[in-house]
């Protein structure tokens, strides 16, 4: 079965702290995904990536990055976290092509 | 843009009744569509997908769902739910790439929670 790994499942941060969300795939899939996850919004896309040090924006980058060095492992960043980070962020990856979408249990950040 | 609606933000339902839940998605060209579950505290789940051929797709826990082109539409149903199935319910459909095929990024909905009550 394919395994999605987010390291931490809850995190409470400060507000300006730096933040790092990690993910791990097994499944030597390309592409992977940053969504984040507010209720009556629904998942929305922060980044993706491709292939390996390949990244692009997603709908709503603003006040995150991304870092993908190896192809299993993909990291959020969030360079000075605020409290409207407040949220649930959920990792995926996928093989090449249309398909399904693997998700990670989630890592649900709040800042305080 | 592509969007997907889900209507109903939550659908109570008796256990053993049969449930419908509401997805339309707006696309101009042949998109593919797809529902995921998500029990709490859990991440997403593919529930089943439509990339082609029969409008009628069968999934997983017997659901099913109907790609309906004319209206836009592809709902969710199951003809006799448990309390088990009590979970949130996301509908998406594949983005576009700029010259006009589909790419494997999705495109979700807000979600409808679906409440199995004994």
């Amino acid at each position: 079965d394919v395994k999605v790994t987010q390291s931490s499942r809850y995190l409470v941060k400060r507000t300006g702290e730096k933040v790092f969300l990690e993910c791990v795939q097994d499944m030597d899939h390309e592409n992977m995904f940053w969504y984040r996850q507010d209720p009556g919004l629904g998942l929305r896309l922060i980044y993706f990536s491709y292939d390996v040090k390949m990244k692009e924006k997603g709908d709503i980058p603003e006040g995150y990055s991304v870092s993908r060095e190896k192809k299993e492992r993909f990291s959020l960043i969030l360079e000075s976290a605020s409290t409207n980070q407040t949220s649930m962020y959920l990792c995926a990856s996928s093989p090449q092509g249309v398909g399904e979408l693997f998700f990670g249990e989630g890592s649900r950040l709040t800042v305080l | 843009a592509q969007s997907v609606t889900q209507l109903d933000s939550q659908v109570p339902v008796f256990e053993e009744a049969p449930v419908e839940l509401r997805c339309n998605y707006s696309s101009s060209v042949s998109v593919y569509l797809f529902w995921y579950v998500q029990y709490p505290n859990q991440g997403l789940q593919l529930l089943l997908k439509y990339l082609s051929g029969s409008t009628l797709v069968k999934g997983i826990n017997g659901f099913e769902a109907e790609f309906n082109k004319s209206q836009t539409s592809f709902h969710l149903r199951k003809p006799s739910v448990h309390i088990s199935d009590t979970a949130e319910y996301f509908c998406a459909v594949s983005a576009l790439a700029g010259y006009g095929g589909a790419t494997n990024k999705l495109i979700f909905g807000t979600g409808t929670l679906l409440a199995v009550q004994p």
